[in-house]
């Protein structure tokens, strides 16, 4: 069975300074998905980067980045220039390629930014 | 602007009353999830729909079922709501997996926050 490990409960950074949330996976699959997703404190999900197992060029949307080391099974998210706003939970999580595959979640890193 | 919309936001029901939450979609998806998510926890998976084929994740307990009268609507029936069923709910979409050029990631709804008194 698949599973994803986020191993840092907790985070915190300095408004405008950079972090990096770690995430590793595992799974005997060669084609999936991998996702990085964001919870605000009592506000909605919502989907920060992507990445699909057979692009080796890593993610990148505006300050949001990813290291995806394939053969390592490692999935980290990096915020650069850190903002108030990008306070909230983050999971990681994966999905299988394959038909009826459902998304495995990590536990989540809660992420504060101190002003 | 094409969403997911749970109703209702927030729910108070008690204890051994049944309830109904419900979850509309009009991105045309065709699995819906329906998750369980307790406080600074990760979504808890408690059945999909791929069309009207329904996929019951093995944990979860009976008290919970779900319907899915067409593509845009999926409910959630919780029939003898515990203390321990006090928990945000959370409805997702997606793609079909297999799509070619899609990412297929999940859309979520905002939640339904399910007080038991």
């Amino acid at each position: 069975a698949q599973t994803v490990t986020q191993s840092q409960p907790e985070m915190s950074v300095q408004e405008a300074e950079t972090v990096t949330l770690s995430c590793t996976y595992d799974t005997s699959e060669s084609d999936y998905y991998l996702f990085w997703y964001k919870q605000p404190p009592s506000r909605q999900m919502i989907l920060v980067i992507r990445q699909e197992a057979y692009k080796q060029q890593n993610a990148t949307e505006n300050r949001f980045s990813v290291n995806f080391q394939k053969a390592a099974k490692s999935f980290s998210l990096k915020i650069s220039d850190s903002q108030l706003g990008d306070a909230a939970m983050y999971f990681c999580a994966y999905r299988a390629r394959n038909y009826g595959q459902n998304f495995v979640f990590g536990p989540g890193t809660r992420l504060s930014v101190l002003p | 602007d094409a969403m997911v919309i749970q109703n209702p936001r927030y729910q108070v029901t008690q204890f051994g009353k049944p309830v109904t939450l419900s979850c509309s979609q009009t991105l045309n998806h065709n699995v819906m999830y329906w998750y369980q998510q307790k406080s600074s926890q990760a979504p808890k998976l408690l059945f999909h729909y791929y069309d009207k084929d329904f996929n019951n994740e093995a944990d979860t307990p009976d008290n919970f079922q779900s319907r899915r009268p067409n593509t845009s609507f999926c409910f959630l029936d919780i029939r003898s709501p515990g203390l321990g069923d006090a928990a945000m709910y959370l409805c997702a979409t997606s793609r079909d997996p297999g799509g070619v050029h899609s990412y297929n990631e999940q859309f979520f709804g905002p939640g339904t926050r399910l007080t038991v008194l």
